[in-house]
């Protein structure tokens, strides 16, 4: 079952513009984390936030994690075309070792 | 760089065939996930393994889908008999999970099998 659910599912945006995703996940969690998924590729990891982490950068990545919430989000700033691809997060379950992904959502970035 | 190696790429085949596909996971990670990808329903958890040992299928329908880990090199998804609604692409990844070392509960991910069943 899908612990995490992206929003939005679809996401355009103008080279240069800052990208902005949600994840809203669904029971206590060990860490979150998001990944890329180029068209026909496997996914690649981009970044890991621990349940106590509140923020979190990575260059051009900003994640943010509200565990009162349940939720998270991802920051793209000053996008790329390159930047085209599925986005994905992923949750542990407390006291799981399963990675479980939620549906993605897919950025284009138009040059 | 350390990658995850999936066989084959492609595969189409016809309904009620054996279909195998295989992983060989990075060197030095002790866990091996299978998941399976379709428009539908996302990325699902089929199964893992720890240290060769399976330990959660419950994801895998149980009466025609089997994986294994004959050696730390190698582990292998098996549909028998096939049918149209297995087609998807099946993803493995493996990482070093449990424990407190950098990259810890990372996955790295192979290309996938894209598996078309007429």
């Amino acid at each position: 079952s899908q612990q995490g659910e992206e929003d939005p599912q679809a996401l355009s945006i103008q080279e240069g513009e800052n990208a902005t995703m949600n994840c809203s996940y669904k029971t206590s969690i060990n860490n979150l984390q998001w990944y890329r998924q180029n068209s026909g590729r496997g996914l690649v990891h981009l970044i890991l936030i621990r349940s106590n982490e509140r923020e979190k950068h990575s260059g051009r990545l900003r994640v943010t994690l509200d565990t009162s919430k349940k939720s998270s989000s991802l920051l793209i700033t000053a996008s790329r075309a390159a930047d085209t691809a599925s986005y994905f997060c992923a949750t542990v379950q407390g006291g799981s070792e399963k990675l479980v992904f939620g549906k993605g959502t897919k950025l284009t970035v138009n040059p | 760089d350390a990658r995850v190696t999936q066989t084959p790429r492609h595969k189409v085949t016809e309904m009620g065939q054996e279909v195998t596909m295989r992983c060989q996971p990075i060197l030095g990670h002790n866990t091996v996930f299978w998941y399976r990808q379709t428009m539908m329903q996302g990325l699902e958890l089929l199964a893992y393994f720890r240290n060769r040992a399976p330990l959660d299928d419950s994801g895998m329908p149980k009466d025609r889908f089997s994986a294994e880990m004959p050696d730390a090199t190698l582990a292998t998804l098996k549909i028998q008999p096939s049918e149209p609604r297995d087609s998807a692409v099946y993803f493995c990844a493996s990482g070093l999970v449990g424990t407190r070392s950098s990259g810890a509960n990372v996955l790295t991910f192979g290309a996938g099998s894209r598996l078309t069943v007429l």
